[in-house]
């Protein structure tokens, strides 16, 4: 069964410092990792997908990578802004065989960027 | 503009009285899918559709139903809700292959 770990679970810096957030899973053989966003109160916003055939993917000040033979993705943000504040998730789809699209979610680190 | 739309947003009701929470997209996207988040146990997937009148249980499906009539609309169906179903709902959508997920805004659900 597929697991999903996101440390840490919360996460304090000062604006403009550069940050990585952490996903690791434990069954390599997977489709995709999707990283999204969550403001309060608010849906997940999605970020970035990274194909398993994909090393990384960038938009903006976003980086993820992905190295599935060791199970691991991190989410690179550059020059921090409050704005940033938000509950980041990392969710794979695993290759079970099966036809379900299902993402197996981490339980998301929370950012906080301070003015 | 391209969107899941979800309603109610927020929705209180009392053990035993059916409910219903709707959802839509304009996306032409085949597959749909509800989740549910709680504190400490993250998201987890009740139902899900791949097209029109093909559906399957997820993870938690217990105490929930599921139609698919029409490819823009997946309500979900609580006939008879327990204090336990209290928590965010979340519809979401995809087209085929590899492309991402689109969420709705959720629907925070609290039942006494």
């Amino acid at each position: 069964k597929q697991e999903v770990t996101q440390i840490p679970a919360a996460l304090s810096v000062p604006e403009g410092e550069n940050l990585v957030l952490n996903c690791s899973f434990t069954d390599s053989a997977i489709y995709n990792l999707q990283w999204f966003r969550q403001d309060p109160g608010k849906g997940l916003t999605s970020l970035l997908l990274i194909q398993s055939s994909q090393r990384e993917q960038t938009s903006g000040r976003l980086n993820a990578s992905l190295d599935k033979s060791s199970g691991r993705s991190t989410l690179y943000i550059a020059a921090s802004q409050p704005g940033d504040s938000a509950t980041y998730l990392c969710a794979v789809r695993t290759n079970s065989g099966g036809s379900n699209y299902k993402l197996t979610f981490g339980k998301g680190t929370l950012l906080t960027v301070n003015p | 503009e391209a969107q899941v739309t979800q309603n109610p947003r927020y929705l209180i009701t009392v053990t035993g009285k059916k409910l219903t929470v709707t959802c839509s997209q304009n996306m032409n996207h085949e597959y749909m899918s509800w989740y549910r988040q709680d504190p400490g146990l993250g998201l987890r997937q009740i139902y899900y559709s791949m097209n029109v009148e093909v559906t399957d249980k997820g993870d938690v499906p217990e105490g929930y139903k599921v139609s698919r009539k029409e490819k823009r609309n997946f309500p979900l169906i609580l006939e008879s809700p327990s204090p336990n179903q209290t928590s965010l709902y979340f519809c979401a959508s995809k087209q085929g292959g590899n492309s991402p997920l689109h969420f709705g805004n959720g629907t925070r659900l609290t039942v006494t």
